[in-house]
Formats: C-alpha cells, structure tokens, sequence
C-alpha cells in the first residue's frame, strides 16, 4: 500500500538559516501533496501545497519541491525565524481519496 | 470568516462510556473530514462528510461513527471507549467536494481512563 513518511524526525537550525525538510512517498499515482505546520495546542495549518504536474512551488519563504522520479518531496523554509518551530507534516492524495500524512519532522529553531 | 470550530476542546471520560465530538465548518464548506492524531500513530484518517453523505470512511472499528446535518456541521461519536481512544480528535473542512485543501480546527483532546 501508500506510504508518506519522512527522512528525520527531528531537525534543529538556527535562526536565519535555511530549513529543509524532506518526505518520501510509494505511491507514483499520487497527484496531490501538500505541507502543514502543526504547533503546540493547535491544529495543523496549510503552508504551501503542489499537483504531480508541477516540480516547484513557491509561496512566501516557503518553497515546496517535487522529484516524481525518485518519489521525494521537500519544504524549504527560508531566513527560518523562532516562530517556524513546530511539527511539519507532508500528506499525499490520489484524486478523491483521503490524505494520507506523514509521521512528522519538528523543527527546532535556535536563536 | 471564522476558522473551523471543535467543541469540546478538552475532555476526560471513563472506559465503557461512550463521546459524542462536535465540529462547525467554515462557512459555506460542505466537506468535513475528521482524523486521529496520536504520538505513535500520528494522523490517521477516520471518516468523511460531504452534503450529508459520508465519502470516504478509513480503517477504524464501528465503534467510530459519524454524520453531517445539513447546516455542514458534523458530529463524531465513539462508543464503549478504550485506554486507546485518547487521542487528539481533528475535523478539517474543505470548500467543496473536490478540492483538496483541508483547513483544520484546534481539536478535541480526549482523554480515557
């Protein structure tokens, strides 16, 4: 069956830096993938989504990154800031299916 | 507009018993998707709503149920509860049927003892 997961469960960068975020997906029929931020207390928010047309997205600081030839996705937080840490999930969808997320990556931002 | 909203946003229950979870979608979405999210399982998909009709259903025993009232608001209930069962309960709703952007509410944290 599908899976979404994710390379490193935790991730810490200091503040300025560049965040990158990784995901791999098994299933070459997904068509959709999408990124949200989770912090503490809260439900998770959408950050940036993608089709499987498309290899590159951008969106305000964020950058998400589609490779169907090796099933990879990325996020890529630029100038990362305090109030980026919390817990990044990917999720992937094939037309009406339900998402199917990823276990997690939390990133720790380091002043 | 207003977000999604989750009610209760906290509660304890007792094995055996059995919950009933309320969400309110953003207004004019029709879609309301509800999930599980716990520390090892992560988010875990249970059912989904769309003008009243569930769409999709994911892989949780019957004790998990659920419905959309014509207002898109949307209830889950759990029955005979289980240590198990303690986990952050999240709806997120969506636009339309077929759009694929899901915005979540702050959840209900359920905890059994």
């Amino acid at each position: 069956g599908e899976s979404v997961g994710l390379h490193l469960p935790t991730l810490s960068v200091q503040e300025g830096d560049n965040s990158i975020i990784n995901c791999a997906y098994s299933n070459s029929a997904s068509d959709y993938f999408i990124w949200y931020k989770q912090e503490s207390g809260k439900g998770p928010q959408f950050i940036i989504d993608i089709r499987s047309n498309m290899d590159k997205r951008q969106g305000q600081r964020v950058t998400v990154l589609l490779n169907k030839t090796v099933k990879h996705l990325s996020l890529q937080i630029a100038a990362t800031q305090p109030g980026d840490s919390a817990v990044y999930f990917c999720a992937e969808r094939r037309g009406n299916t339900p998402l199917v997320f990823g276990k997690g990556t939390r990133l720790s931002v380091i002043a | 507009k207003a977000g999604v909203t989750q009610t209760p946003r906290y509660l304890i229950k007792t094995r055996g018993q059995q919950v009933t979870l309320s969400c309110s979608p953003i207004s004019g979405h029709r879609s309301v998707s509800w999930y599980q999210q716990t520390p090892g399982q992560g988010l875990q998909f249970l059912f989904e709503y769309f003008s009243e009709t569930q769409r999709n259903k994911g892989n949780f025993p019957g004790r998990f149920s659920g419905r959309q009232f014509s207002n898109s608001r949307s209830e889950m209930n759990v029955s005979t509860l289980e240590l198990g069962d303690s986990a952050l309960y999240l709806c997120a709703s969506s636009p339309q049927g077929t759009s694929y952007e899901q915005y979540f509410g702050p959840g209900t944290r359920l905890t059994v003892t």
